[in-house]
């Protein structure tokens, strides 16, 4: 399977705690996008790299971190968990750095913090 | 700041009724509009976008600029347009915005 992959799909852990959440582009895509599902909230764009930079940066805590490897997968670091921080959290690429077109998702990794 | 309204939480019809989601936006530019659409256990996938003004699914999508909305249309519901629609934003310098989401939900 060529498309975006996430891991883990599932994750619980306590509060306090630091997670790592992965994932890996479409083939041949060089943009990736990190938004945050919660409850009532939509996607909420978290960040964005291009090629191993740093992009554009929206609503994301400083708890958080992400980096985009050279061989172009992210991660994404949750630290100190919050109850509030259980979430969906999506992955998407994209072919270009520019926002046009298409974005290809990845199926998520649900949080749960306990 | 661009910004996507979603008004509906869900939106609840009968199998062969119409459909309509609405999809609101504010944005300086030329915006590309999207609709997305996440089925149960499957990842959000595009389902049409207005450059491309085209029908998917029976699904169609008009940008009305004058009233900044992209309001997603299917003449004869089913059973299986049961999802989540997502409409999003995007364009020059603004990253990909999406709504909050419509849950549709189609009865037998």
């Amino acid at each position: 399977d060529s498309g975006v992959t996430q891991t883990p799909k599932h994750l619980i852990t306590a509060t306090g705690q630091r997670v790592t959440l992965r994932c890996s582009p479409r083939s041949g895509d060089l943009s990736v996008y990190w938004y945050q599902q919660s409850l009532d909230q939509g996607l909420q764009f978290l960040i964005q790299y291009y090629n191993g930079e740093e992009r554009a940066k929206g609503n994301i805590l400083e708890r958080f971190s992400a980096q985009q490897f050279p061989d172009l997968h992210s991660e994404l670091n949750l630290s100190s968990l919050e109850l509030g921080d259980s979430a969906l959290y999506f992955c998407a690429s994209s072919e270009t750095s520019g926002y046009t077109g298409e974005l290809f998702f990845g199926e998520g990794s649900r949080l749960t913090v306990l | 700041a661009q910004r996507v309204t979603q008004p509906e939480k869900l939106l609840s019809v009968f199998k062969g009724a119409p459909v309509e989601l609405k999809c609101n936006y504010s944005y300086s530019g030329s915006p590309e509009l999207f609709w997305y659409v996440q089925y149960s256990r499957q990842r959000l996938q595009l389902l049409l976008r207005h450059i491309s003004r085209e029908s998917i699914k029976g699904f169609t999508a008009d940008l009305n600029k004058g009233e900044t909305s992209f309001h997603l249309k299917k003449p004869f519901a089913q059973e299986e347009d049961s999802a989540m629609y997502y409409c999003a934003l995007s364009g020059g310098s603004y990253i990909p915005t999406f709504g909050r989401g419509t849950s549709l939900i189609v009865h037998p």
